[in-house]
């Protein structure tokens, strides 16, 4: 069984100062890991995935991501927080071994970001 | 407009009614999904399906249905809904394509249930 852990419920940061939200994953096989981020009273949005290749992933608004296989880690980093980042972040995995339900997306619970001005 | 629309956005039940969350996409998208939100839970799987037709259970499937009829159609219904089913549901579909599998979300339903 997959499953993701993001450990802290929310991350407080200054405005200018670099973000970090912590993913840990756990698979059998090998990881596809996302990110995705919810403003208020909105859906889901795509932030950045892992498959292959790069540790170090770009994604939307400035946000990348560091994949650690030793450490089954998979952060979010920014190095200049915006207000506007303030937001829900949550980290997704989806196990590559699988089978036939490998399309499912295991959920961390969150993370509530805020960006203090 | 293309994308993935759900409706309604909003809904007030009581419990034992039965309710049916709609879902639409645009983009023919093989696999869609069901999900739902909960303070302390994050999201987690419902139902999903894989293609017109062929529907599998997720992480939490009591007391909800699906159909797939169509592609473009993914409708949860609530047979009998029970207070524990007030949440936030999101739809979401994604291609079938092992390097293109992001999955796209719906704005959300939320539903009371009183």
């Amino acid at each position: 069984a997959q499953s993701v852990a993001q450990p802290e419920d929310q991350v407080n940061v200054a405005e200018g100062n670099p973000l970090t939200v912590k993913c840990t994953y756990s698979v059998s096989g090998n990881p596809y890991l996302f990110w995705y981020v919810q403003y208020p009273n909105r859906g889901l949005q795509f932030l950045l995935k892992y498959i292959t290749g790069d540790n170090l992933v770009k994604g939307s608004y400035g946000f990348e991501a560091e994949f650690n296989k030793s450490q089954t880690s998979f952060h979010l980093k920014k190095p200049s927080a915006l207000v506007s980042d303030s937001a829900l972040y949550f980290c997704a995995v989806r196990d590559m071994g699988s089978g036939a339900g490998s399309y499912q997306l295991t959920f961390g619970k969150g993370t509530k970001l805020s960006v203090i001005p | 407009d293309a994308g993935i629309t759900q409706s309604p956005r909003y809904k007030i039940t009581e419990t034992g009614r039965q309710v049916t969350l709609m879902c639409h996409q645009t983009w023919s998208h093989s696999y869609m999904f069901w999900y739902r939100q909960d303070l302390g839970h994050g999201l987690r799987l419902i139902y999903y399906s894989a293609a017109a037709d062929i529907t599998d259970k997720g992480e939490v499937p009591d007391g909800y249905v699906v159909s797939r009829s169509k592609t473009e159609n993914f409708p949860l219904t609530l047979e009998s809904a029970t207070r524990s089913q007030t949440s936030v549901y999101f739809c979401a579909s994604t291609e079938s394509s092992e390097y293109t599998d992001t999955q796209y979300f719906g704005p959300g339903t939320r539903l009371t249930v009183l």
